[in-house]
């Protein structure tokens, strides 16, 4: 399996663009998590989905922010419009089903930079 | 809430050394802890988790770590230090109240000296 995949690797924009990342999970895995990471407030849980559903939107900062899954295989993080405080590293992490007790394939990141 | 803190952001260690990442805990169940690592330019990895059974738990590349309730500790060791062990290392614990997910520490920064 390729693993999950994200892209684009690297983003920049200005301020006030819109900016869709894109994440696809490893086939078979029921959850899919997007993370956000900066150096200030390190990894933060942003959203996840269960069987594409989203079950826990709380750590999404503001209504700028969106996320959706509209298959199994496919996920967007859009944020419209981007500010400057939105760069970071945004990752993908999907995983099988509770069995396997939060072990997470993470992609390998999208570096978004809003200038 | 679960959460986890991780003392110092950077550790640097000559190779062949041992190498000691800290980690403290609070929960108010029983946790679900883990070490993640994220070498450059890429997504995080597992390296061990803890789920209640023995409280040493073995990893990949040698790593260890032991879950100490009553230090409400579960730091990160490996006898000797390679360089390909330079990495950012990251302590995370399950969330609670029947959410999934991870609630990840601020991470460290592993260093291997020559």
């Amino acid at each position: 399996d390729a693993g999950v995949i994200q892209s684009p690797r690297h983003e920049v924009t200005e301020m006030g663009q819109e900016v869709t990342l894109r994440c696809k999970p490893i086939s078979g895995h029921d959850y899919l998590f997007w993370y956000r990471q900066t150096m200030m407030r390190g990894l933060e849980l942003l959203i996840y989905f269960n069987n594409n559903v989203p079950i826990d939107d709380s750590g999404m900062p503001e209504d700028r922010f969106s996320a959706k899954m509209p298959n199994a295989s496919f996920s967007t993080l859009k944020i419209q419009p981007s500010e400057p405080r939105d760069s970071a590293v945004y990752f993908c992490a999907s995983r099988p089903g509770r069995q396997d007790n939060e072990k997470l394939f993470f992609g390998s990141g999208t570096q978004l930079s809003v200038l | 809430a679960q959460s986890v803190t991780q003392l110092g952001s950077h550790v640097s260690v000559s190779e062949g050394a041992l190498v000691l990442l800290r980690c403290n805990y609070s929960s108010s169940v029983p946790p679900y802890l883990f070490w993640y690592v994220q070498y450059p330019n890429q997504g995080l990895q597992l390296l061990l988790k803890y789920t209640s059974a023995a409280t040493l738990v073995k990893g990949i590349n040698d790593f260890e770590a032991e879950f100490k309730k009553s230090e409400t500790s579960f730091h990160l060791t490996k006898p000797s230090a390679h360089m390909s062990d330079a990495a950012e290392y990251f302590c995370a614990v399950k969330k609670g109240g029947g959410a999934d997910g991870l609630t990840f520490g601020k991470g460290t920064h592993l260093i291997i000296q020559p």
